[in-house]
């Protein structure tokens, strides 16, 4: 079976830096991904990790540690609009482009 | 970057009725299509997979006679509800994998489904 875990809300201030934690129980492991998701509105992806490290993309931040089956979102530089709800997904199989998505974080961004 | 788009935005409809709806890749040939449920603060769930001219893939759970999916070419999906009921209401939403990037879904914009 697959199951992701990520917490279900994290409360930040404006201008701060924040990290979203995703572990992952998957039968078979290929890369995870992060999307963001705002209210009413379709996903959309931030980043992509197949191997271990730090991928950075502006303010954004991924990192995968495949060893402890663990990864994080790292948000620089808060702003409002940040606020939404980020998804860890794992793609679990070479041949398949599926993803399984955790239960998602939703991020609130206050002054 | 690729855009896919979705066909109604929002529907209501009566108990018993089908609707349908569709998804299309705007501006690139998206080799596999994913349909999504999503419930009110929910995650998503990955009700099937499509590829363009053959028969979709569904999840354990999804009665595949219920959720009709048909994927006729490379830029567009269509799902079908049939005979829907109100726990079908729910937020649907596709997505689309190209040639050239296989670790990015584009999701479309999502049709919102309200039975009564």
């Amino acid at each position: 079976g697959q199951s992701l875990e990520q917490p279900s809300e994290v409360t930040a201030v404006e201008g701060a830096i924040v990290q979203i934690n995703c572990t992952y129980q998957t039968s078979g492991f290929y890369g995870l991904s992060w999307y963001q998701q705002h209210d009413g509105g379709a996903p959309t992806f931030l980043s992509y990790n197949a191997l271990d490290g730090l991928e950075e993309t502006g303010r954004f931040s991924s990192f995968l540690s495949r060893s402890d089956s663990y990864g994080y979102l790292l948000l620089q530089e808060l702003q409002m609009k940040d606020s939404a709800s980020y998804f860890c997904a794992v793609r679990s199989g070479a041949g398949s482009y599926q993803l399984t998505f955790g239960k998602g974080t939703k991020l609130s961004v206050i002054p | 970057g690729a855009v896919v788009s979705q066909h109604p935005s929002w529907v209501i409809c009566k108990s018993g009725t089908s609707v349908k709806i569709e998804c299309r890749s705007l501006d690139f040939q998206a080799t596999t299509m994913f349909w999504y449920r999503q419930f009110p603060k929910q995650s998503l769930m990955l009700m099937a997979t499509s590829n363009e001219g053959s028969k979709a893939t569904y999840e354990q759970g999804v009665e595949k006679d219920k959720f009709l999916i048909n994927h006729a070419s490379l830029t567009l999906s269509t799902l079908t509800v049939t005979s829907a009921h109100p726990e079908d209401s729910s937020f649907y939403i596709c997505s689309a994998t190209g040639t050239a990037d296989y670790n990015e879904q584009f999701f479309g914009p999502g049709t919102r489904l309200t039975v009564l």
